[in-house]
C-alpha cells in the first residue's frame, strides 16, 4: 500500500459545482496533514492544514478521520481559479518530520 | 509563514558539469528539504538538510551526487554533480516548522 494515496482524477467540473477529494494514508502514527495546491509550472502552495476537528476556510473544508486514516477536501462553489492539482501531504510517517506527498488530483473548473 | 527564494530560477547545463542551487528563507526555520519534480509527476524528496550536520538522504539519492550544505537556519544549497540528461528536472526547496513553504523551483535542463 502506498504511503499516501489520492483519487487519481482528473476532475472536470462546471463553475459553481461542489467537488470533493479524498486521500488515505498508511501509517497510523502520522501526526500532521495538509492540502497543497500546485498550479502548472509553479511550486506547491499550502492551501490548508487539516485538524482532527475539521476546519473550514471560506469555500474550502478539510476533514480528518484518524480511525479510517482518511483525509478529505471539499470545495464549494468552484471558481475557474480553483483549477490546479491538489496534493495531499502527511507528516510523521514513522516518526520522521519529512513530508510525504500523494501523487495529486488534477481539477479543471470549466466555464 | 516563510518566504523562500531560490536561484538560479533555471539553467541549461552541459553533461558532466555541476550546478549549485541556493535556497534562502526569510526567517530561521528548523526544517529544510530538497525535492525533485519531473513534469506531470509529484514531488520526490531528495534529502533533509540538517543544520550543522550531514544531510539525511532518501533511498536512491547519495551525497556524492547531491551534496547539500546547511550552514545556518536560513540557507541551504544543493549541488547536482556530474550531470546527465536524466538529471533534467525541477528542483525545489522547502522550509518551515510544521508547515512547509516552497521556493519557486529551479528548472534544470542537461544537454
Amino acid at each position: 500500500r502506498k504511503e499516501v494515496e489520492q483519487d487519481p482524477g482528473p476532475f472536470n467540473v462546471p463553475e459553481g459545482a461542489t467537488v470533493a477529494f479524498n486521500c488515505t494514508y498508511s501509517n497510523s502514527a502520522s501526526q500532521s496533514f495538509f492540502w497543497y495546491r500546485q498550479d502548472c509550472r509553479k511550486e506547491p502552495k499550502l492551501l490548508m492544514s487539516v485538524y482532527s476537528s475539521g476546519n473550514e476556510d471560506g469555500r474550502f473544508t478539510a476533514q480528518l478521520n484518524r480511525a479510517s486514516q482518511y483525509i478529505s477536501l471539499l470545495i464549494r462553489d468552484s471558481k475557474l481559479s480553483d483549477s490546479a492539482t491538489y496534493l495531499c501531504v502527511v507528516i510523521g510517517q514513522g516518526g520522521s518530520e519529512k513530508l510525504v506527498f500523494g501523487k495529486g488530483t488534477k481539477l479543471t473548473v470549466n466555464p | 509563514s516563510a518566504v523562500i527564494s531560490q536561484k538560479p530560477s533555471r539553467d541549461i547545463c552541459q553533461r558532466g558539469t555541476s550546478l549549485t542551487i541556493q535556497c534562502q528563507v526569510d526567517s530561521q526555520v528548523t526544517m529544510m528539504f530538497w525535492y525533485r519534480q519531473q513534469p506531470g509527476q509529484s514531488l520526490t524528496l531528495i534529502a533533509t538538510a540538517n543544520q550543522g550536520s550531514e544531510a539525511t538522504y532518501e533511498s536512491g539519492f547519495v551525497i556524492d551526487k547531491f551534496p547539500i550544505s546547511r550552514p545556518n537556519l536560513t540557507f541551504s544549497t544543493l549541488t547536482v554533480s556530474n550531470m546527465s540528461p536524466e538529471d533534467s528536472s525541477i528542483y525545489l526547496c522547502s522550509g518551515g516548522e510544521n508547515e512547509q513553504f516552497f521556493g519557486p523551483g529551479t528548472r534544470l535542463t542537461v544537454l
